[in-house]
């Protein structure tokens, strides 16, 4: 199964943008990953797939529009444009896998996105 | 509008059981798998459990298989956690989620607003 690896924190401006890294394990670069959104005191909320093509799928229900992501090789990236207060938070990345009678889910350790 | 609420955490001693409850609404229950994550204070999320449409295949992390159960009632629209031999490692936030799967892969959305179990003497 990978292994996701983020880094701890990232700071911001408001009104600035900035990039979010999830960095899979080696031999693991054709996974797709999901990103989830939590804002403090609350339960995740999905943001949006991402595999080497970019986006999979839709976006959560609410994202805005600022939010997008990228793949390439091993890493998946969420980017936030115009960043603001209400995207202050841990973002979460993950990914399944999923076998012939297994099945696991893995998450990197999060980062904490501050907004300055 | 979709909505889950889980329930039943609280303080227990080492040793000791608790079963959580996720109670759905706003959508269709038995056409979701659905799943149970952690997240212990300060913490990233950790994956715990996850059951099928009708409960016929459950899958779970190597740190509860042998001690926690999934379970769910698809007539009252509620997923369970049965947590046994309970240790300081499993206090947590436990948060349930409504399972999506496409292009063979899962996601989870939406998820609760948790329960936190501590399990301290």
């Amino acid at each position: 199964q990978p292994v996701l690896t983020q880094p701890p924190s990232v700071s911001a401006s408001l009104g600035a943008s900035v990039t979010l890294t999830c960095t899979l394990s080696s031999g693991y670069s054709n996974y797709k990953v999901d990103w989830y959104q939590q804002r403090p005191g609350k339960g995740p909320r999905f943001v949006m797939r991402v595999g080497t093509g970019g986006i999979v799928g839709s976006k959560g229900d609410g994202i805005p529009d600022r939010f997008s992501v990228l793949g390439s090789g091993l890493n998946r990236y969420l980017t936030i444009k115009n960043i603001q207060e209400e995207d202050e938070g841990d973002y979460h990345c993950g990914a399944d896998h999923d076998g012939e009678s297994s099945f696991v889910v893995v998450f990197g350790g999060g980062t904490k996105l501050i907004v300055l | 509008q979709v909505h889950l609420v889980e329930s039943g955490g609280g303080v227990v001693q080492p040793g000791t059981s608790l079963t959580l409850t996720c109670k759905a609404s706003g959508f269709s229950f038995s056409d979701f798998s659905m799943t149970w994550v952690r997240q212990a204070p300060g913490k990233g999320l950790e994956w715990v459990a996850i059951t099928s449409f009708y409960g016929s295949n459950k899958y779970y992390s190597d740190s509860v298989r042998g001690r926690f159960t999934i379970s769910r009632d698809n007539s009252r629209d509620t997923l369970y956690l049965q947590m046994t031999s309970l240790g300081a490692e499993d206090t947590a936030v436990y948060y349930c989620a409504r399972v999506h799967y496409a292009n063979g892969a899962h996601w989870f959305d939406p998820w609760g607003q948790g329960t936190l179990v501590t399990v301290s003497s």
